[in-house]
């Protein structure tokens, strides 16, 4: 494909649950970020992959909430016993390293409801 | 990454030109200008970017200031598809250290 995917693009569950989040980088795009944004909000940054490797984890609101980049592509969220404060829509995107600036492209997002 | 500034929300009607402002004071030299724009449900879309020279691409225009304290993006000829929360952030490009800290954007409503 040519866009960032993510899947699965709704998800609802019960409090207290595990669930992941799966995100697709553009093919060769080196860097992954994640970021959240709940209802009628900007977009809150989580973490940020350069290659399997994260440098910056600061935007991780707590120790509930991991990721991880496995061969330099796809990422998984995980968020452990879920709250309902954790409802939000789960964005992802990708950059490259040079050419355009590291201009990100975004894909769809994942809309977790916490019941 | 420097903060920046936007009116919360504009209108534009169909067809005119939209200028949407942005502050960015404390932008540093080596920090470029981005614009996104987030149509509702849908994850944020890159429009343009700048470092300090005027740019054009098929979607808008980013004109900005010569002290590079704030820009203007102007979508020309504006539609109903138009409206969405436009994003005005500066970033550090060319690093590996990069991320984006988006503020609350200005809501532009294109009316018929």
């Amino acid at each position: 494909g040519a866009g960032v995917s993510q899947s699965p693009s709704n998800k609802v569950t019960e409090k207290g649950k595990d669930v992941e989040l799966r995100c697709d980088p553009i093919s060769g795009h080196t860097a992954l970020y994640w970021y959240r944004q709940s209802l009628g909000q900007g977009l809150e940054f989580l973490i940020y992959f350069q290659g399997n490797s994260a440098p910056d984890k600061s935007g991780l609101p707590s120790d509930r909430f991991s990721a991880e980049r496995t061969g330099g592509s796809v990422s998984t969220l995980t968020i452990q016993r879920t709250q309902q404060e954790d409802s939000a829509v789960y964005l992802c995107a990708s950059s490259a390293i040079a050419g355009a600036g590291e201009t990100q492209y975004f894909g769809p997002g994942t809309r977790l409801l916490v019941l | 990454d420097a903060k920046t500034t936007q009116p919360p929300s504009m209108d534009c009607a169909e067809g005119r030109a939209a200028n949407l402002p942005c502050n960015h004071s404390t932008i540093s030299g080596n920090e470029y200008v981005y614009w996104y724009r987030q149509i509702h449900s849908q994850g944020p879309q890159y429009i343009i970017h700048g470092l300090k020279n005027n740019e054009t691409n098929e979607m808008a225009s980013l004109i900005i200031t010569e002290d590079r304290k704030s820009s203007t993006l102007i979508p020309p000829h504006a539609t109903l598809r138009d409206t969405a929360v436009y994003y005005c952030i500066v970033r550090v490009a060319y690093t590996n250290a990069g991320k984006s800290t988006f503020g609350d954007g200005t809501t532009l409503t294109v009316k018929p």
